[in-house]
């Protein structure tokens, strides 16, 4: 079947803004996620948007959600260190309860 | 906040043990679930419950089993170990939909 899909490296200097990009397989998501995994540790819900939205803003973070062609991007502003984790997208899966992950952005932050 | 906590960061087996991974959330979900992460491959389903004593399979069920005896907590259970279920385990939980809430993971490796 379709995955999600997300490119799987991204390296940007400290202060730049980085972008991350997602395609999803299923036009009737009602909620589409970005979670955030850090070095040995679980991942951390960062933020999520709900599909009759195009646009979720959250401090640094902004979530832009094109339903036509099934893409989902996420902007973090002003790029620090403490931001190099690897980045998941994430939508519903067919049974309603799991998620289904992309394989994950690792984002490298350099000074 | 939400928090989901598994038994152990870290664990070391021999092939051929019964391994009991447990987790435990604090936020009274409905669900929970269990993945498994691996370089390359990203997250992967292996069980999800829905409800007390409720099962159900993921995409990688074969040498794993689960309980759910009571609501708070969900156990995984690798009957019998083997060297390729070395990885790192991801218990999360979630209510109507609104994302998934991740433990620590525990990082399991089978000599």
């Amino acid at each position: 079947g379709e995955d999600v899909e997300q490119s799987l490296f991204l390296s940007v200097r400290e202060g730049d803004s980085s972008v991350i990009n997602c395609t999803y397989t299923d036009s009737s998501s009602t909620y589409l996620y970005w979670y955030k995994q850090e070095p040995g540790a679980g991942l951390q819900l960062l933020t999520y948007i709900f599909s009759n939205m195009d646009m979720k803003q959250d401090q640094r973070l902004t979530v832009l959600l094109n339903k036509k062609d099934k893409h989902l991007s996420l902007r973090i502003a002003d790029t620090q260190t403490g931001d190099s984790a690897i980045y998941f997208c994430a939508e519903p899966s067919n049974s309603g309860y799991a998620l289904n992950f992309g394989k994950g952005t690792s984002l490298l932050v350099t000074p | 906040d939400v928090k989901v906590t598994q038994s152990s960061r870290y664990l070391v087996k021999r092939t051929g043990e019964k391994v009991f991974l447990e987790c435990v959330q604090d936020m009274d979900h409905e669900n929970m679930f269990w993945y498994r992460q691996d370089p390359g491959l990203g997250l992967r389903l292996i069980y999800f419950s829905y409800d007390v004593k409720m099962k159900e399979k993921g995409d990688i069920p074969e040498g794993y089993s689960v309980s759910r005896e009571k609501k708070e907590r969900f156990s995984l259970i690798l009957e019998s170990a083997s060297t390729n279920q070395t990885s790192m385990y991801l218990c999360a939980s979630s209510s109507q939909g609104l994302g998934a809430f991740f433990g620590q993971g525990t990082r399991l490796t089978v000599v």
